[in-house]
């Protein structure tokens, strides 16, 4: 059984430029949250997806926006890129619909983006 | 707004010792408090997690303490070894999965043998 899984896992990019990255949920998840880790710092929440649309979103711009695939892949993108963008991104993905009880999360390994 | 806050930020103990973090949060709707390890190149891994209704959780060697009144949780690693060695956040939410978690800023834990 696959766990989450995140591509790229390294990425760099130059300032003002767009990127998109992606992650697959942990076989059975519905959910995909998406978090920002800077160096040093704990993972802040971006935002998360369930039924193909935002439910929640924590305090960032709308340069981060985000998709949900019926398969319930995921996208983050971030357009207009800033040095103080560069960080690891986590995905964790979670189970929220059907019967059983709510999971945990998981996370993915992340994506570490680099502005230049 | 919503805050956890986590001590002590590095934590250095002897192989075989305990080691104890800390945190705080501030919203008092929070009812689900888990704790990762993130171990260098990785994403964070859940240990240990518990429930507003639950005043302590052990699992082996660890532990997780919450006191609902006071808003404080800890992480108890009792006869720790080198591969504990790591950083460790703790967590705050409002549910389990589907609601946005507020981490801590986290605690490197050196584990010396």
């Amino acid at each position: 059984d696959a766990g989450v899984t995140q591509s790229p896992t390294h990425l760099i990019k130059t300032r003002g430029q767009q990127v998109t990255l992606r992650c697959s949920p942990k076989s059975g998840h519905d959910t995909v949250s998406w978090y920002q880790q800077a160096l040093g710092q704990g993972p802040q929440f971006i935002f998360q997806y369930y039924e193909e649309e935002e439910r929640q979103r924590g305090n960032f711009p709308d340069r981060f926006s985000g998709h949900q695939f019926p398969n319930y892949s995921s996208e983050l993108n971030v357009n207009a890129l800033l040095l103080g963008d560069s960080a690891l991104y986590l995905c964790a993905s979670s189970l929220l619909g059907g019967a059983t009880m709510n999971t945990e999360a998981f996370f993915g390994q992340g994506t570490r983006l680099t502005v230049v | 707004g919503e805050n956890v806050e986590q001590h002590p930020s590095t934590l250095s103990v002897q192989e075989g010792d305990s080691a104890v973090i800390k945190c705080t949060y501030s919203d008092s709707a929070s009812n689900y408090f888990p704790w990762y390890k993130q171990e260098l190149g990785k994403g964070p891994q859940l240990i240990i997690d518990i429930r507003s209704n639950v005043g302590e959780k052990k699992d082996q060697r660890i532990a997780v303490t919450l006191n609902k009144t006071a808003k404080h949780f800890s992480l108890h690693i009792t006869e720790t070894q080198p591969e504990d060695s790591a950083v460790y956040f703790c967590a705050a939410s409002k549910g389990t999965g589907g609601f946005k978690t507020i981490f801590g800023a986290g605690t490197r834990l050196f584990v010396k043998a």
